[in-house]
This record gives structure tokens, C-alpha cells and sequence, in this order.
């Protein structure tokens, strides 16, 4: 069975642009999940999605946005891209987003801003 | 709201010798705690969860925590380190019920001493 598949594994961009990362979850999954990781705050949640819709969102600004499509491939969106948006952005799927129920994580998309 | 408490930021221990990573949780209701592994350029692996069953839980790789209510604790125990348990470990909680999210430790880089 597939893992969660996160692409591009890496992306180099510069201050003011905007970036979309994507996330395809194990099949079957219908939760999706996005976290950023920096050496400064360590792992934090940034939105999750279910049945294309946003469930659950974390403490980051409206230029983080993303979204589910029907088959739950899920894609993140930063726009107008800050120096402090470097970060290993990582993807999670689980089958229904309950929280007992583990996430299964993707290798990440790093991302550095110039 | 949940938190993760991980005591060390950095744990060496010998080869052969007992691995002990100490997490402790604070909650206001009753945790789903989990722990994950994070190898260099990859996503988290996980490793175990605790979900309100047995106290003691068995994960992959030889590695144990247990979960103990008096001293909102989960730490990660394995009898024998080996050399590619080398990793950064990270203990995380969500609320039980519903759809929480996961509230990330700041984890812990294991390195083992040949």
C-alpha cells in the first residue's frame, strides 16, 4: 500500500511569491492534515481537511490556505512568502481524522525562501 | 488545551544499553498520547499509541512506553539501543473524542554511542 506522497520534495523560492505544495494521502484515507517543522517552533498544525472540507485550523495568518478535492488529494498554498516561511512542511493522512486514530506522514516538502 | 512536556532535548546512550525518553502530557481531559520518529530528510514515523486501552503499549522496533495517570506520563523505553535507533522522537497528544489535532512535544535527538 502507498504512503502519503508529498511533491515537490523540494522548493527554493524568493520573498513575495507564492507557493502550492500537494499531498496525495493512502488510499482510502479521508483526512488530510498539514504541519509546518523549524528548528524555533518545532511542529505545528496548520489546517486539516475532510470531504473537501476545512475541519480543524491552527493559530497561522490567511496567507496559509489550502484544500481537499474529491479524490482527498489535498494541497496547501502560501502566498506572499516571508523569510520565516522556511520550513519542512509536512502532510499527514488518517482514514476518518478521529484522534485516536494514528496519522500516517509523508517525507515533507522543504521549503527555503530567499 | 493539550501539551507535550519532553525532558532533554538530546539523549546519548551507549549501544546495548537501556534507551529511557521521557515525555509528560497535560490535559483536562483524558489523552490519546502517541510517539513518532523522525530520521534525517523523512516525515515522522509512528512509533506506538496509547487510546484508553492497556496501560503498557508495545510499539515497533523493541520500543515500549507506558502510560501512568498519577504522573501524566508516557516515556519511551527500549532494553537495548541499537545503532539506527538514531533519530529525533517526538511524544504528541490529542484530545479524545471528536477530531483533535496533534499537539507536538519539542523532541528529542537520540544518538547512540558505539
Amino acid at each position: 500500500k502507498a504512503g502519503v506522497t508529498q511533491t515537490p520534495r523540494y522548493l527554493i523560492k524568493t520573498r513575495g511569491q507564492q507557493v502550492t505544495l500537494s499531498c496525495s494521502p493512502i488510499s482510502g484515507h479521508r483526512s488530510v492534515s498539514w504541519y509546518q517543522q523549524t528548528p524555533g517552533q518545532g511542529l505545528q498544525f496548520l489546517f486539516e481537511y475532510f470531504s473537501e472540507t476545512q475541519r480543524n485550523k491552527g493559530n497561522f495568518p490567511g496567507r496559509f490556505s489550502g484544500r481537499q478535492f474529491s479524490n482527498s488529494r489535498s494541497e496547501m498554498n502560501v502566498s506572499t512568502l516571508e523569510l520565516g516561511d522556511s520550513a519542512l512542511y509536512l502532510c499527514a493522512s488518517s482514514l476518518a481524522g478521529y484522534s485516536n486514530q494514528p496519522q500516517h506522514f509523508g517525507d515533507g516538502t522543504r521549503l527555503s525562501i530567499l | 488545551a493539550q501539551s507535550v512536556t519532553q525532558l532533554g532535548s538530546h539523549v546519548s546512550v551507549s549501544e546495548g544499553a537501556l534507551v529511557l525518553l521521557r515525555c509528560n502530557y497535560s490535559s483536562s481531559v483524558p489523552p490519546y498520547l502517541f510517539w513518532y520518529v523522525q530520521y534525517p530528510n523523512q516525515g515522522l514515523q509512528l512509533l506506538l499509541k496509547y487510546t484508553s486501552a492497556a496501560t503498557l503499549v508495545k510499539g515497533i522496533n523493541g520500543f515500549e512506553a507506558e502510560f501512568k495517570k498519577s504522573e501524566t506520563s508516557f516515556h519511551l523505553t527500549k532494553p537495548s539501543a541499537h545503532m539506527s535507533d538514531a533519530a529525533e522522537y517526538f511524544c504528541a497528544v490529542s484530545r479524545s473524542g471528536g477530531n483533535e489535532k496533534l499537539t507536538f512535544g519539542t523532541g528529542t535527538r537520540l544518538t547512540i554511542i558505539p
